[in-house]
């Protein structure tokens, strides 16, 4: 089945701790995309990258880093520098081009204890 | 800028009935793609439809349609035959057709929550 996986589901922290987010796509899409969802609040995207060994900053990616060394993969690191972490993560792909549609992944529930 | 606004934060409908979500959006663009995403339970966001903002006939996909009006900036969901599967957060979503630096960002709105009542 081709999709996007994302793991954990949900993942703990301890203040002051980096994690990482792990996103995998079998789509064989060029870009991935990080957003963040908070209550009340639309979607904000952190980072995205449409080919491997390149990737932008979005709205929000103070706090935030990526890498993309496979095109399969785009795992986040939640770093000690942002300042309220506890939010719901989706990791997304697309294809590049003038119609693409992007497909999202099942999402990872971070909180900070 | 562009942006997405959802001014309804819940719903309400009866099953088998059927009911409207409401989005508007901002632009200056021409041409551009709107989207309708559904976020069920689960969390896994889901496309429900997709319109292109040079065509004029709506889209419809099964019991979901749009009613696009471009000069208004407006784009909503019709959901008809409501089941209770339906009930979930509803993401109004804009994309540029145009490319800026490099990639096509989205903009969501604030969702709407529906709930279907049996």
């Amino acid at each position: 089945d081709g999709g996007i996986t994302q793991s954990p589901k949900y993942l703990f922290r301890k203040e002051g701790q980096n994690v990482t987010l792990s996103c995998e796509q079998n789509l064989n899409h060029d870009a991935m995309y990080w957003y963040r969802q908070d209550p009340g609040q639309g979607l904000r995207l952190i980072y995205y990258s449409q080919i491997v060994n390149d990737f932008q900053k979005g709205d929000i990616a103070e706090g935030y880093s990526v890498s993309r060394e496979k095109k399969e993969s785009f795992p986040l690191t939640v770093t000690s520098a942002q300042k309220n972490p506890t939010a719901f993560y989706l990791c997304a792909s697309s294809v590049v081009s003038s119609t693409d549609t992007q497909y999202f992944g099942p999402g990872t529930r971070l909180t900070v204890l | 800028a562009q942006t997405v606004t959802q001014s309804q934060p819940e719903m309400s409908v009866q099953e088998a009935e059927t009911v409207t979500l409401s989005c508007t959006y901002d632009t200056s663009e021409s041409d551009y793609y709107l989207f309708w995403y559904k976020q069920p339970p689960s969390r896994q966001m889901i496309l429900v439809i997709r319109q292109e903002a040079y065509k004029q006939q709506n889209a419809t996909e099964n019991r979901f349609s749009v009613n696009f009006q471009k000069a208004a900036k407006s784009f909503s969901l019709k959901i008809s035959d409501s089941q209770l599967g339906d009930a979930a957060m509803y993401f109004c979503a804009y994309r540029s057709a145009a490319v800026a630096s490099g990639t096509y960002k989205y903009i969501f709105g604030t969702g709407t929550r529906l709930k279907v009542l049996a």
